[in-house]
């Protein structure tokens, strides 16, 4: 079965920073990987998304992913923080299996920048 | 082009009322799908759809019912509400595409006293 696993459910960095949220998953076949964020009482908006093209994904407000499917992992960086950027982000992964779309998500990772 | 609207967005309901959650999309997606979201719990699937008229259990149905009578709405009904129940809960759409994301509604913040 697929999963998603994201290292550390809350990362504190200094703005200015590298921010760098880690993401790993599970899938017995080339996955869709995508990351979304969601800010204080909002819904998730879509980051990134990787869907076997470019290994290196760029999304919005500076965000970055790399897949790497030799560690099967797909984590989210940025070069340098911005207070904005504090938010819960979620990694997902679509469910291969069915006509239905399914994502299965980790359990997300709580960034707090720092000034 | 509003995307995804959810209807209400705050809601307090005593044990034992019902009520139902609306969730409305302009995009013409076929798939919709309805989340609760509690701390560290991340997202979990309530039910979804794969296309008007459809309707399928996801990973925590119960005491949820769901209804998909015209394409581009996605009804979420708490017959019976419990404590239990007290979450966010989020709509969420997407297109045929297997590449595509979802398109999520801004959240209902329901609590149940």
């Amino acid at each position: 079965a697929q999963s998603v696993t994201q290292l550390g459910s809350h990362v504190s960095v200094s703005e200015g920073a590298l921010v760098l949220l880690r993401c790993n998953y599970s899938s017995s076949v080339p996955p869709y990987l995508f990351w979304y964020v969601q800010y204080p009482n909002q819904g998730l908006q879509l980051l990134l998304k990787y869907t076997s093209a470019a290994t290196l994904v760029k999304g919005i407000n500076g965000f970055e992913a790399e897949f790497k499917k030799s560690e099967t992992s797909f984590h989210l960086t940025k070069p340098s923080a911005h207070m904005s950027d504090a938010a819960e982000y979620f990694c997902a992964v679509r469910a291969n299996a069915g006509n239905n779309r399914k994502l299965i998500w980790g359990l997300g990772t709580s960034l707090a920048v720092n000034p | 082009n509003a995307g995804v609207t959810q209807t209400p967005k705050f809601r307090v309901l005593k044990t034992g009322q019902s009520m139902t959650l609306l969730c409305a999309q302009d995009m013409n997606h076929e798939y919709m799908y309805w989340y609760r979201q509690d701390p560290g719990m991340g997202l979990r699937l309530i039910h979804y759809s794969v296309g008007e008229g459809t309707t399928a259990k996801g990973e925590v149905p119960d005491g949820y019912n769901v209804s998909r009578l015209k394409k581009q709405n996605f009804l979420l009904g708490l017959e019976s509400a419990a404590p239990s129940q007290t979450s966010v809960y989020f709509c969420a759409s997407t297109p045929p595409g297997t590449r595509d994301g979802y398109t999520f509604g801004s959240g209902t913040r329901l609590t149940v006293v």
